[in-house]
């Protein structure tokens, strides 16, 4: 149980365009959701705290215009990164916590690898 | 100084061999320790989950936490090679559920 699933699994696009990561929760609801971003042989970095319904509240340092998230349902989070730039190439990983269960382990997606050439 | 500091390895160890990965953390507030296992252009594997201060044991892992030295260790009984990948240990104050993560520990079991 508990799973999480991450689309596209990787995506290469031109400088310039906008691109979207779906993360959903397969098998359970989930109220919050959160995106990580992960360069090569680094940890994860909080990048947002995703919530239903409502503004998703950004770490400090990340650019809530650049890294558009959407959280309309209780099993679908989205992460839009607006004008893509070589530089936003990266490992983006969403995770979940069931319903309920706040304060419990979060569940991981597979992660979309982002590539802007 | 980092809030969790987790030695990068890598660390390379024989088939079968008890693997030992620690972490140290300064913040006194956390209460929940996790351990991640990720392979190679993976997200993260919920390996072990436990409370505040204690071990638990989960087949061939065993995690451990001390809070009052402020240390989480995870074993692994008889390495396999199938074992290696990166380790991350995770922790969090609960309520927040914000997860603070170590750098991750890369293991190698060799055949």
């Amino acid at each position: 149980g508990a799973v999480v699933s991450q689309h596209p699994s990787w995506v290469i696009c031109k400088s310039g365009t906008s691109v979207k990561i779906e993360c959903r929760s397969l098998d359970f609801q989930a109220t919050t959701m959160f995106w990580y971003r992960q360069f090569p042989k680094q940890s994860l970095m909080l990048m947002a705290t995703s919530n239903e319904g409502s503004k998703a509240t950004y770490e400090q340092g990340v650019e809530k215009d650049k890294f558009l998230i959407n959280h309309a349902s209780l099993t679908l989070s989205t992460l839009t990164v607006t004008s893509a730039h070589p530089e936003d190439s990266s490992f983006y990983i969403c995770s979940a916590i069931p319903y309920g269960q706040e304060g419990q382990p979060q569940h991981f997606g597979d992660g979309t690898r982002l590539s802007i050439l | 100084q980092k809030e969790v500091e987790q030695d990068p390895g890598p660390l390379s160890v024989p088939e079968g061999a008890i693997v030992s990965l620690n972490c140290t953390y300064s913040n006194s507030a956390f209460q929940y320790f996790m351990w991640y296992r990720q392979y190679s252009r993976k997200g993260p594997e919920l390996l072990m989950y436990t409370y505040s201060s204690g071990n638990k044991e989960d087949g061939r892992f065993t995690a451990q936490v001390d809070k009052s030295s402020k240390y989480i260790s995870l074993f692994i009984r008889d390495s396999q090679p199938s074992d290696s990948a990166t380790y991350l240990c995770a922790m969090n104050a609960g309520t927040a559920s914000k997860l603070t993560f170590g750098t991750g520990t890369r293991l190698q079991v060799t055949l």
